[in-house]
């Protein structure tokens, strides 16, 4: 229930391409739903995050699309470049006794140039 | 202003010993959190503190404890250190108050590795 799965491990795309990571939840509590950037020996840092109440949010590059009836969300990076290349990470919470962030198990992006 | 900030960045310590980590929040955020992360996994929850007080608390054994001080800076110390507790232990904080989701800020992490 507290699961966050997230796929594909790893990906691989060329300079420009439009890499796709996706997430899936079973605890319909969550409403808060976050994506992090992590650099080899650097903490994660926040890039775009989305509530449940609408179904896609743009930052920039950077898009999460949001399905509520699937409990599925995914990041999209638009035109990707080779500086993008890190470890992406989603995660969940939902508002309440903690700030508690449940992350996926992470996917390692390579932008090839 | 400065980010999230963690010391030591890095530690070697030997199976039995105890470890402090320490933790110094962004500058205004009375809520900070600790993390751990294995190599080629995601962070998990450890504890989170508001206004020094423990809010939350992970799936870790009572090794494991953590405080925040006045200045809402906070500890983490492990005792009893076994070879699984090598890891990166990051530090975040966030404006975070009670019922309301705030974005988290992490620090770089300290690197444990217990020989």
């Amino acid at each position: 229930q507290q699961q966050v799965k997230q796929s594909p491990q790893s990906l691989i795309v060329q300079k420009g391409g439009i890499p796709i990571i996706n997430c899936a939840y079973e605890n319909t509590a969550f409403d808060y739903f976050p994506w992090y950037q992590q650099f080899p020996g650097k903490g994660p840092a926040l890039l775009i995050a989305i509530r449940p109440d609408v179904s896609e949010k743009k930052e920039g590059r950077f898009t999460i699309s949001f399905n509520k009836s699937a409990k599925q969300f995914s990041l999209h990076i638009m035109d990707s470049q080779p500086g993008d290349s890190a470890t992406y990470f989603c995660a969940a919470s939902n508002g309440g006794a903690t700030n508690k962030l449940i992350f996926g198990t992470g996917t390692l992006l390579a932008v090839q140039p | 202003d400065a980010g999230v900030t963690q010391s030591p960045t890095h530690l070697i310590k030997t199976r039995g010993q105890h470890v402090t980590l320490r933790c110094s929040p962004i500058s205004g955020h009375k809520s900070v959190s600790w993390y751990q992360q294995v190599l080629g996994q995601g962070p998990q929850f450890i504890f989170q503190y508001y206004e020094k007080e423990e809010r939350g608390r992970g799936n870790f054994p009572d090794r494991f404890s953590a405080r925040q001080f006045p200045n809402y800076s906070s500890e983490l110390n492990v005792n009893a250190l076994l070879l699984g507790d090598s890891a990166l232990y990051l530090c975040a904080s966030s404006l975070w108050d009670r019922g309301l989701n705030s974005p988290l800020h992490f620090g770089n992490g300290t690197r444990l590795t217990v020989t």
